[in-house]
């Protein structure tokens, strides 16, 4: 199972742009990379998934450098509803859940 | 994306007692759904994986009997809690699996269980 390390928090100001890299140093060929955003007493939400290069979408976007170790979900111009815990999960979509291990997750933490 | 909906949403409870979770996919069939429960400022850890028509998986430490899962339709699979104790207080959230290639994870709002 690919293991993935984020910050455990970040603090920014509304307007900005954040970015939170996870790593993922034995991430698998057939592994891919999501994105989920959880608010307090709600379940995770999905955000964002990629194999590699650049993905975008019309809240984020994902940058996979060319070995996959590591990924950053940056988020545009952050409101103070984007406070919140983003968790990156690394696993084979084909597989089961059980490869679909949550890590610690980043909170997030926007500021007026 | 896929609609799961869960309830109740918050449910309180004297110890002893069972209490029942559903978890219904609204828009998709689900053949499998996964059942996570989260302590306060913790991560989501997965409990078991349920299966439509066959018994569910559970993950180590979690106790099958105390963890009832039934999964008897393609849109609803169910988490029974029995003899609740204080300490199965938390938030249980389901999820089911979707996408193309079963890509992605769709969760369920969550249910937050306090035993008395």
């Amino acid at each position: 199972l690919a293991k993935t390390t984020q910050p455990i928090s970040m603090d920014s100001y509304e307007g900005q742009e954040v970015n939170i890299t996870c790593s993922h140093n034995n991430i698998a060929t057939n592994d891919y990379i999501t994105w989920y955003q959880q608010f307090p007493s709600q379940g995770p939400r999905f955000i964002i998934q990629g194999y590699k290069t650049k993905v975008t979408n019309e809240v984020a976007s994902l940058f996979i450098p060319a070995d996959r170790k590591s990924s950053t979900l940056s988020l545009p111009r952050v409101s103070l509803s984007d406070t919140a815990v983003y968790y990156c999960l690394v696993g084979d979509p084909s597989g089961s859940a059980r490869q679909l291990t949550f890590g610690s997750g980043t909170q997030l933490t926007v500021l007026p | 994306g896929a609609v799961v909906s869960q309830h109740p949403s918050r449910v309180i409870c004297k110890s002893g007692t069972s209490v029942k979770i559903e978890c219904r996919s609204l828009d998709f069939q689900a053949t499998t759904m996964f059942w996570y429960r989260q302590f306060p400022k913790k991560s989501l850890m997965l409990m078991a994986t349920s299966n439509e028509g066959s018994k569910a998986t559970y993950e180590q430490g979690v106790e099958k009997d105390k963890f009832l899962i039934n999964h008897a339709s393609l849109t609803l699979s169910t988490l029974t809690v029995t003899s609740a104790h204080p300490e199965d207080s938390s938030f249980y959230i389901c999820s089911s699996i979707q996408g193309l290639a079963n890509e992605k994870l769709f969760f369920g709002s969550g249910t937050q269980l306090s035993v008395l």
